[in-house]
């Protein structure tokens, strides 16, 4: 079946350490997205991807750096810049007019 | 600027009563709209969409939303309430034109809880 996969499930990250979340998706979606979930404040998006080798900042960017080498995969980084990474990653796709499909999320914390 | 609104932080009702969960909108050009189910510690479930046509549009489960212009809303809506129903709902909006392509503007979300 197609769809959105996210890896890890949860993660954990210490002090001054980077950390990569996947995102793989098999539906041949052009465009892929990260967003942050917060308690209380709805999906904040991070970054995005129209298309393979491009990609724009979202609403909060800062602390954060993504790629898009296939078009499969859109991997983002929280960087030790990101002071406050705590929160629930979700992953998304979508074709040209059609609803984002998302991943199953992946749940940062600090140790 | 896009923006989405859900005036209710939590909606509760109990089984078998009809549901509503407000959306209320704002978008340059012409609205594409939808809501979103999301279950613990899951990534959200696309429930319908309204693009164009039918201002009454059906989804999935047995939710509808009903598409008003003049007021800029997109209100979820069900009949008969199920326990199961019980979840965090997300509306969400997207510009018809503009070369952010499909990118949605989401509500803060609405926490429905359904009493057995």
């Amino acid at each position: 079946d197609g769809g959105i996969t996210q890896s890890p499930k949860y993660l954990f990250r210490k002090e001054g350490q980077n950390v990569t979340l996947s995102c793989e998706q098999n539906l041949n979606h052009d465009a892929m997205y990260w967003y942050r979930q917060d308690p209380g404040q709805g999906l904040r998006l991070i970054y995005y991807s129209q298309i393979v080798n491009d990609f724009q900042k979202g609403d909060i960017a800062e602390g954060y750096s993504v790629s898009r080498e296939k078009k499969e995969s859109f991997p983002l980084t929280v960087t030790s810049a990101q002071k406050n990474p705590t929160a629930f990653y979700l992953c998304a796709s979508t074709p040209d007019f059609g609803p984002q499909h998302f991943g199953d999320g992946t749940r940062l914390s600090i140790l | 600027a896009q923006s989405v609104a859900q005036p209710e932080d939590q909606v509760n009702v109990a089984e078998g009563n009809p549901l509503t969960v407000k959306c209320t909108y704002s978008v340059s050009g012409n609205p594409y709209l939808f809501w979103y189910v999301q279950y613990p510690n899951r990534g959200l479930q696309f429930l319908l969409k309204y693009i164009t046509g039918d201002n009454l549009v059906k989804g999935s489960y047995g939710f509808e939303a009903e598409f008003n212009k003049s007021q800029t809303s997109f209100h979820l809506k069900k009949p008969s309430a199920l326990v199961s129903d019980s979840a965090l709902y997300f509306c969400a909006v997207r510009a018809s034109g503009g070369s952010t392509l499909g990118r949605l503007y989401f509500g803060r979300g609405t926490q429905l809880t359904v009493w057995p």
